[in-house]
């Protein structure tokens, strides 16, 4: 059965330290694969988006990275803040315009 | 531009009842896709709707149903509501072109409560 697995359900890091947060997955071939960022009570925000081509993709503090062989990505978050607590999803397409999306990694930064 | 709006925010209904929950998605935006969240399950598919016709279906119940309406305005209908059906439900809209790779841009969502 088709399967997308985050690490853990929470994740607990010090301030300035670098959080590592997992996304894998069972019989899908995305194309491409995204991380949103769910803060309570709202709805997910669109973070980055990397492609079955590319190994990895940075943005300010977040790098994300994709092994199409393992059919894993990592999501990192360097110096991290307590601002960056939140639930992180990762989401892959599944058939063309058909997103799905994992159960999430609750992010807790602690100062 | 506004962001996708969804209304109600929050809604409460007994058992049996049939609910409607409402979308406006961001002008231009032609994709519109429903989830369902709950802690258990997570982020669930529920269908997408492009120019008025459902383009994906996800694996929910057919009490689950959805329309577009030819301004991009969707609604999802749940009939005979059950009390699993309880949580959240989100709206996400998305350019539906090659180059934003189908982002979505999600509501605020609709808080359901089934007692």
């Amino acid at each position: 059965s088709q399967k997308i697995e985050q690490n853990s359900e929470a994740l607990n890091i010090q301030e300035g330290k670098t959080a590592t947060l997992t996304c894998n997955y069972t019989n899908y071939s995305p194309a491409y694969l995204q991380w949103y960022r769910q803060d309570p009570g709202r709805g997910p925000v669109f973070l980055l988006l990397i492609r079955e081509n590319e190994k990895e993709k940075r943005k300010e503090r977040l790098k994300v990275t994709f092994d199409t062989t393992l059919k894993q990505s990592l999501f990192h978050i360097t110096a991290s803040q307590p601002a960056d607590s939140a639930t992180y999803l990762c989401a892959l397409d599944h058939n063309n315009n058909d997103m799905r999306f994992g159960a999430g990694t609750r992010l807790t930064v602690k100062p | 531009k506004a962001g996708v709006t969804q209304t109600p925010r929050y809604l409460i209904k007994t058992r049996g009842q049939q609910v409607t929950l409402s979308c406006s998605p961001i002008s231009g935006h032609r994709s519109v896709s429903w989830y369902q969240q709950t802690p258990g399950q997570g982020l669930q598919f529920l269908f997408e709707y492009f120019s008025e016709t459902q383009r994906n279906k996800g694996n929910f119940p057919g009490r689950f149903s959805g329309r577009q309406f030819s301004n991009s305005r969707s609604e999802m209908n749940v009939s005979t509501l059950e009390l699993g059906d309880s949580a959240l439900y989100l709206c996400a809209s998305s350019p539906s072109s090659r180059l934003a790779k189908n982002i979505q841009y999600f509501g605020a969502g609709t808080r359901l409560s089934v007692l």
